[in-house]
Formats: structure tokens, C-alpha cells, sequence
């Protein structure tokens, strides 16, 4: 079955303490992405990459980092997480081209930073 | 940077009856598409409908159609007989050159049995 995988599905952590969040997808798919959903303000953008090791800063990128050192793999860094980092995150995949391509996403990494 | 508007945080709509959820975009690219996600209460993001700029032709998903006014840069979601499965939050999406999705800030739909 084609899909896009996030662990863990709910987190909860402390202030500084640093996180992974995981993404794999099975579709070979050469772009992928994170984007954070906060009330109000939709989805937005944290960081792309369209293949690997091309890695590029979405609208969002303060404070997360990404590898994509494998084309199914993409995972989300909070080295040092704060409270605002609290929110829903997605990761997407899709083929490089053409945009009209659906943009696959996973089923959210709830994150609660107290 | 593109834009994208849903001025519309809540809608109601009666079941069987017939609800439009409103989005307005800006950009400067002339080629792109739009996107209408579906997120019901488990979260997932669900593709509802997708439409290509350069084609004038309205796109239909069963229940689901569009109406397209490029020149406005208005893409309104109409839905059909609803259903109370249709009661979610739903985004409005574009995606252009860059390939990036960028979201509007999503309407909740209530539907009413």
C-alpha cells in the first residue's frame, strides 16, 4: 500500500529537549516535505527537499532541521524545542514534477512542548 | 509569495442541501494549480478536488465541483446533496513553479441533520 509514515503519532516533551520526528515514504517519491498546522493559519511550510541531499527552507524553518540523506526517508530535528513549537506536523511527498501531481501526506505528529 | 484566502472560518450547511466554501488566491505565475484538501476529525488530508489553471472547464468529483474565475483568482468548493461525512475542515491550496503548497487557513463545515 502506497503511504507516507510519521512516528511518533502524539508526543509530549519538556523545554531544550531535543526530538526526531520520522518520515518515510514507499512511492519513491523525490520531493518531500514538512509543514506545521496551527489554528488560523493553515498549513505552512517548514522545509522541502526535492531529491537526496538537496535539501531547502520552507516559510517556517526557525528552529527545525532536516536531512534527507535517503529518498524515503525525511525526518524533522528540533534540536532545542520551545513552547511555540507546540502544533500538528505533516509530512508530504509527492513526484518532482509536474506540480499538478497530489502532494501524499502522512497522518500528523501531534507535539506538545511544555 | 502566493497567497490564499478562506474568508470563511465556519459554514453550516443542512444535510441534502447544497454549501460553497469561498477562496481567493494571489500570484503572479501564470501556470498553476488549486487544490481542495478535506480534513475530517482524524487529521488526515484528504484530496477533494484539483484544478489546472490554463483549463477553462470547471473540475467535477461527484458531489464536489469548482468554480474557476482565474481573472478574480477565485476558487470556490461547491458541494452537493450534502452528507453529514462531509462535516470537516477544508483548505484551499495552490501550487505553483516551486512546488510548494501554500494553504489558506481553512473553513470548518458543520453539517446539520
Amino acid at each position: 500500500e502506497a503511504q507516507v509514515t510519521q512516528n511518533p503519532r502524539y508526543l509530549i516533551t519538556v523545554t531544550g529537549k531535543k526530538l526526531t520526528v520520522t518520515c518515510s515514504q514507499n512511492m519513491n517519491h523525490e520531493y518531500m516535505s514538512w509543514y506545521r498546522q496551527d489554528p488560523g493559519l493553515g498549513l505552512r511550510q517548514i522545509y522541502y527537499s526535492m531529491n537526496v541531499e538537496v535539501t531547502d527552507k520552507g516559510d517556517v524553518p526557525e528552529g527545525y532541521k532536516v536531512s534527507r540523506k535517503e529518498k524515503r526517508n525525511f525526518p524533522l530535528i528540533l534540536e532545542s524545542p520551545s513552547p511555540n513549537q507546540t502544533s500538528l506536523y505533516f509530512c508530504a511527498s509527492s513526484p518532482f514534477a509536474p506540480p499538478s501531481y497530489e502532494q501524499y501526506f502522512g497522518p500528523g505528529t501531534r507535539l506538545t512542548v511544555t | 509569495a502566493q497567497t490564499v484566502t478562506q474568508s470563511q472560518p465556519e459554514m453550516s450547511v443542512q444535510e441534502a442541501e447544497t454549501v460553497t466554501l469561498s477562496c481567493t488566491y494571489d500570484t503572479s505565475e501564470s501556470d498553476y494549480y488549486l487544490f481542495w484538501y478535506k480534513q475530517p476529525p482524524s487529521r488526515q488530508m484528504i484530496l477533494v478536488i484539483r484544478q489546472e489553471a490554463y483549463k477553462q472547464q470547471n473540475a467535477t468529483e461527484n458531489r464536489f465541483s469548482v468554480n474557476f474565475q482565474k481573472a478574480a483568482k477565485s476558487f470556490s468548493l461547491k458541494i452537493s446533496d450534502s452528507q453529514l461525512g462531509d462535516a470537516a475542515m477544508y483548505f484551499c491550496a495552490y501550487r505553483g513553479y516551486g512546488n510548494k503548497l501554500v494553504f489558506g487557513a481553512g473553513t470548518i463545515l458543520r453539517v446539520k441533520s
